[in-house]
């Protein structure tokens, strides 16, 4: 079956913008992770979505950083007054049941955001 | 901000030769995994070991946990030219809600 999607692949930005990432999980699956990846580290933990509510937003590094899931399956990562630190790929994940601590998550190609 | 380490950060090992990457990390943990990403992009989900077990196998991998030393290693028997990658450790907490934390990776080469 089809695997996470997202869209853009690249987005390329002016500092000041606003922008929007998109991620498609996979049918059925109710939690959704968010994570950002910088060049030549390890990714770090955003966001978690159990349904349509943010169990866990602890990683947003501040306000300008918001993310929705309102249908409970694609959710909106959205970025106000974007900044040159904020370039990095945006992965998203997602795992049949979120509850357990033991799913597997499986991990779309990521968008590669770039602020200039 | 990043609980594991891996080590060595980068691996360069002839085809058919084994590679073997640690990882160590700072909490207790539920679990660990290990990932491989091609090219800076998606992350492809390897093997997962719990915290009661200490040695779990899959085809050519082989993890090994020590909660004692809190330490992991993945072991790729017999490489192939197809397991260039970067490979990573990840930790769920006890408490984690299945967040992942991610070490920064071993960048492995395998030459031909």
């Amino acid at each position: 079956g089809a695997g996470v999607s997202q869209t853009p692949s690249n987005k390329v930005t002016e500092k000041g913008k606003y922008v929007e990432l998109r991620c498609d999980p996979i049918s059925g699956h109710t939690a959704l992770y968010w994570y950002r990846q910088s060049l030549g580290q390890g990714p770090e933990f955003l966001i978690y979505f159990q349904g349509t509510g943010a169990a866990d937003d602890s990683g947003l590094p501040n306000d300008r950083f918001f993310a929705v899931r309102p249908e409970g399956s694609v959710s909106t990562l959205k970025i106000q007054r974007t900044e040159r630190g904020d370039s990095a790929v945006y992965l998203c994940a997602s795992s049949p049941v979120g509850a357990g601590a033991a799913d597997t998550q499986y991990f779309g190609p990521g968008t590669r955001l770039t602020v200039l | 901000s990043q609980q594991g380490e891996e080590d060595p950060q980068a691996l360069s090992i002839q085809e058919g030769e084994n590679a073997t990457m640690n990882c160590s990390y700072k909490t207790s943990i539920n679990n660990l995994q290990w990932y491989r990403q091609n090219s800076g992009r998606g992350l492809v989900h390897l093997i997962l070991i719990r915290s009661n077990e200490r040695e779990k196998h899959s085809g050519r991998l082989r993890v090994t946990l020590d909660t004692s030393k809190k330490s992991s290693s993945l072991l790729i028997t017999a490489s192939r030219a197809a397991d260039t990658a970067s490979y990573f450790c990840a930790t769920v907490h006890p408490q984690g809600a299945q967040k992942l934390v991610f070490g920064q990776g071993t960048r492995l080469t395998i030459n031909p």
